[in-house]
């Protein structure tokens, strides 16, 4: 099926500093979305992507999908303590019925 | 809008019991709604898709008679976690999607996820 493959798994760093997260797959992704989840809370749908190339922002995110539809990233830039959580990409599966996560990005911030 | 529901939001329980997990849409409908797993510092793993009025599909490697689904409405959808042991301690959360999605390109692809249930047995 498919899948893709997130990294890093983990990262800390400084308030104020920028973060970026990466997605990969094998395959060419018709979708990508992205979803936030705060400690012991539940996913929280971000965004999706559709179209190669494609850039999106929301204030100090910014979520590209590569040319080749098969990576994206998140990017935040100058983090706040409030963007703690773990950061999932997600593809929906052959016929958009099934979502499937990537393994997630923990997001560290220390004040 | 968009409010999923679920409950409980944890519950302790002895092994070899049952125990049911609700998951409600409450202001839209949804004829489908998806259970998820997660365990401590994980993805979340796709259980079964529940389907309303009909059988759900369940994933491969997940018993469908342990993890009894049943989605007798559009806004209700539960999860019966049968003779439960404590390897299945776990965060169960499931989500639901418009009933107005419909495809990869649908602007409807948001999913809307319930607070989950953290279940321990003991």
């Amino acid at each position: 099926g498919q899948q893709v493959m997130q990294i890093p798994q983990y990262q800390h760093v400084q308030e104020g500093e920028d973060f970026t997260t990466y997605c990969n797959s094998s395959t060419t992704l018709s979708n990508i979305q992205w979803y936030k989840q705060r400690p012991g809370g539940h996913p929280v749908f971000l965004i999706q992507l559709v179209k190669s190339g494609e850039v999106k922002k929301q204030k100090r995110l910014t979520f590209q999908f590569g040319e080749a539809k098969k990576n994206s990233s998140l990017h935040i830039t100058a983090t706040q303590t409030t963007d703690v959580g773990t950061y999932f990409c997600a593809v929906l599966s052959a016929g958009g019925f099934k979502t499937i996560f990537g393994a997630g990005t923990r997001l560290f911030v220390k004040a | 809008g968009a409010v999923v529901s679920q409950h409980p939001s944890w519950v302790i329980c002895k092994s070899g019991t049952s125990v049911k997990i609700e998951c409600r849409s409450l202001d839209f409908q949804a004829t489908t709604m998806f259970w998820y797993r997660q365990f401590p510092k994980q993805s979340l793993m796709l259980m079964a898709t529940s389907n309303e009025g009909s059988k759900a599909t369940y994933e491969q490697g997940v018993e469908k008679d342990k993890f009894l689904i049943n989605h007798a409405s559009l806004t209700l959808s539960t999860l019966t976690v049968t003779s439960a042991h404590p390897e299945d301690s776990s965060f169960y959360i499931c989500s639901a999607r418009d009933s107005r999605s419909s495809g990869a390109f649908s602007s409807y692809n948001e999913q809307f996820f319930g607070p989950g249930t953290r279940l321990t047995v003991l």
